[in-house]
């Protein structure tokens, strides 16, 4: 069955330290696809990184990097520089294959508080 | 601007009560899905459907209902059989493709009085 963890239940850094949530999932799949999710103190989850299982190639978007490891079966998120703005609940999820309805199975999530 | 709508923002049950939830998206989206958020469980998935007039089960379906009469809204009545219905509840959509990201609204806090 699938299944995302992030072990991580809680972060505190201070402003501009890098910080990394990690995120290891399992499935029997060999197509599927694999996203990052934000959610601020507002409650919406804000869509941050999709990767799917052929792809792994990091990637960097500003701030934000993303490290997808198929041998480990995980899919880090780094924050470099952190600021207090990036305080919020993050969540790394996986989505079955398409005969399952592009259902999403979601990691209890990292709470990140970043301190000035 | 186009996004999901959900209605209202806190909403409060007294026992034996059912209530119903509004999920309004303009995004054309094929797809809808509600999800129960618990502190430190992630969100855990109650209903979903991907076409009008059709919806399936998530993990967590006993004492909730839904239906999905148009494309634009996805309704979850949460009903007096939800023993433990206090909860974070949020809504998404995407366009169906596998490939596509959901989009999710604010969310509605319910809570019993």
């Amino acid at each position: 069955a699938q299944k995302v963890t992030q072990a991580q239940t809680e972060i505190s850094v201070v402003e501009k330290e890098d910080v990394t949530l990690d995120c290891v999932y399992e499935t029997r799949d060999t197509t599927y696809y694999l996203f990052w999710y934000k959610q601020p103190p507002s409650g919406e989850l804000v869509f941050l990184i999709r990767r799917n299982s052929f792809d792994e190639q990091n990637e960097i978007s500003g701030r934000y990097s993303w490290n997808f490891q198929k041998s480990t079966s995980s899919f880090n998120f780094t924050i470099t520089a952190s600021q207090v703005v990036d305080s919020a609940v993050y969540f790394c999820a996986l989505t079955y294959g398409r005969e399952y309805g592009n259902k999403l199975v979601f990691g209890a999530g990292t709470i990140l508080r970043v301190k000035s | 601007d186009g996004g999901i709508t959900q209605s209202p923002k806190y909403l409060f049950r007294k026992e034996g009560q059912n209530v119903t939830l509004s999920c309004e998206q303009n995004l054309n989206h094929d797809a809808m899905y509600w999800y129960r958020q618990d502190p430190g469980q992630g969100l855990r998935l109650i209903y979903y459907s991907q076409i009008v007039n059709d919806f399936q089960k998530g993990d967590i379906a006993e004492g909730y209902s839904v239906s999905r009469e148009k494309k634009e809204s996805f309704p979850l009545t949460v009903t007096s059989a939800q023993k433990n219905p206090t909860a974070f509840y949020l809504c998404a959509s995407t366009k169906g493709s596998i490939v596509q990201p959901q989009h999710f609204g604010d969310g509605t806090r319910l809570s019993i009085l």
